[in-house]
């Protein structure tokens, strides 16, 4: 079965950090590109960041640039997001997404069933 | 940056059909994709590619676009069908892919 778990929320006071983990498993995680989108309380669906299958294409959502570093291990099977300097307005579920691009963004035909993060003094 | 603009909310009857549009600039030059969120649940895709619908999609959801909308029809909408839908299209004047969200009621 295709699968992602994402794992790595909690609650985190306004600048600090915290690491988010994507677990892949049933296909093979080194092909395909990721995304990580996050939903926060009652609002729309945001992306928040890409990463090609070897890493060598990266994107960042503007609100998030300079503050977020998205990587992934293909050895490990796993997705990451490092977050700094984390807001207030950063407070929401995060999900990792599978991407069906190469190389460029394209569609997400896969989903974890998310992490929340809570950034609140 | 590219906008994309969908109604907040949809009302239908059961056994009727929903129409859930996105609109965009010259959207129909673009490919759109289209995603069903159940409360409390992660999105699921149910249309890419304008109007081709992934492996375990019923039929009854089908997709359309040309000029500057695109279009989610649910046919004979059921009361499972209830939930928010989001298009989302990838453009590279912008960082928001997804549009804004309709929410479908099942009256």
């Amino acid at each position: 079965e295709v699968q992602l778990v994402e794992s790595g929320g909690g609650l985190v006071q306004p600048g600090g950090s915290l690491r988010l983990s994507c677990a892949a498993s049933g296909f093979t995680f080194s092909s395909y590109s990721m995304n990580w989108v996050r939903q926060a309380p009652g609002k729309g669906l945001e992306w928040v960041s890409y990463i090609s299958s070897s890493s060598s294409t990266i994107y960042y959502a503007d609100s998030v640039k300079g503050r977020f570093t998205i990587s992934r291990d293909n050895a490990k099977n796993s997705l990451y997001l490092q977050m700094n300097s984390l807001r207030a307005e950063d407070t929401a579920v995060y999900y990792c997404a599978r991407d069906l691009g190469a190389g460029t963004p394209y569609y997400m035909d896969v989903w974890g069933k998310g992490t929340t993060v809570t950034v609140s003094s | 940056s590219y906008v994309l603009t969908q109604p907040p909310s949809v009302s239908v009857a059961p056994g009727q059909t929903a129409r859930i549009t996105c609109g965009g600039n010259n959207i129909g030059s673009k490919s759109v994709h289209w995603y069903q969120q159940k409360p409390g649940q992660a999105p699921v895709l149910v249309v890419y590619d304008d109007s081709d619908r992934p492996s375990g999609i019923p039929e009854r959801f089908s997709g359309s676009n040309s000029g500057n909308t695109a279009t989610l029809t649910i046919s004979r909408v059921e009361a499972g069908d209830e939930a928010d839908y989001y298009c989302q299209v990838w453009d590279s004047s912008s960082d928001h892919p997804f549009g804004t969200g309709t929410k479908v009621t099942v009256l």
